[in-house]
């Protein structure tokens, strides 16, 4: 298997522009999150999917930004507008519901907004 | 709301001593999860504990967990320069459907010569 695909693997945009990270799930695996990384906050869950389905989206920081999942393959997080602040490297995980849960992680789309 | 910390925040080692990493955590958990990242890179899957008194072991590194304490540690055992990197803890609540996770903020490892 590829492991989980990220697009893409980095990103450069002004601010107030609109900004569409994607993310494809290790195949089989029904569930999906959204990682945001900096220095600053560490490691945030941002939102998490279960067979498509948004579990549980309390980490999105804002109305700005969006998660969809339209099916079992595939995952987007959009930001609109985005801001200087939203410059991260944005990880997209996924795992399998089994005892183990262990999650899979991609390898990441960096984000710049200046 | 569940909190992790990890101690160190950053580990300087000499090649060929032991080291150890530390997790604790504020509310009762099932699950442990060890990771690492390497510079510039994603987070790589190292453990996973399951139960109170599991342990894993791989190469250099011995994770342990004791859900009654709250704690797992990371045991580094003669530490070599390509065990440079961070390394994560992840807990999961006790009861949560789900595996929503929350991260320890990392200890930053480097092996020097």
């Amino acid at each position: 298997d590829a492991g989980v695909i990220q697009s893409p693997r980095h990103e450069v945009t002004e601010m107030g522009q609109e900004v569409t990270l994607r993310c494809k799930p290790i195949s089989g695996h029904d569930y999906l999150f959204w990682y945001r990384q900096t220095m600053m906050r560490g490691l945030e869950l941002l939102i998490y999917f279960n067979n498509n389905v948004p579990i549980d989206d309390s980490g999105m920081p804002e109305d700005r930004f969006s998660a969809k999942m339209p099916n079992a393959s595939f995952s987007t997080l959009k930001i609109q507008p985005s801001e200087p602040r939203d410059s991260a490297v944005y990880f997209c995980a996924s795992s399998f519901r089994d005892r183990v849960f262990e999650q899979y992680f991609g390898p990441g789309t960096r984000l710049t907004v200046t | 709301e569940l909190k992790v910390e990890q101690n160190p925040l950053f580990l300087s080692m000499q090649e060929g001593k032991n080291y150890t990493i530390y997790c604790n955590y504020s509310t009762t958990s099932d699950r442990l999860y060890w990771y690492r990242q390497d510079p510039g890179k994603s987070l790589e899957s190292l453990f996973v504990l399951l139960s109170n008194g599991a342990v894993k072991q791989e190469g250099r590194l011995m994770a342990s967990l004791d859900t009654k304490a709250r704690l797992s540690t990371l045991h580094i055992t003669a530490a070599v320069h390509d065990l440079s990197a961070t390394y994560f803890c992840a807990v999961r609540i006790l009861g949560t459907a789900g595996n929503k996770l929350t991260f320890g903020g990392g200890t930053r490892v480097l092996v020097k010569p």
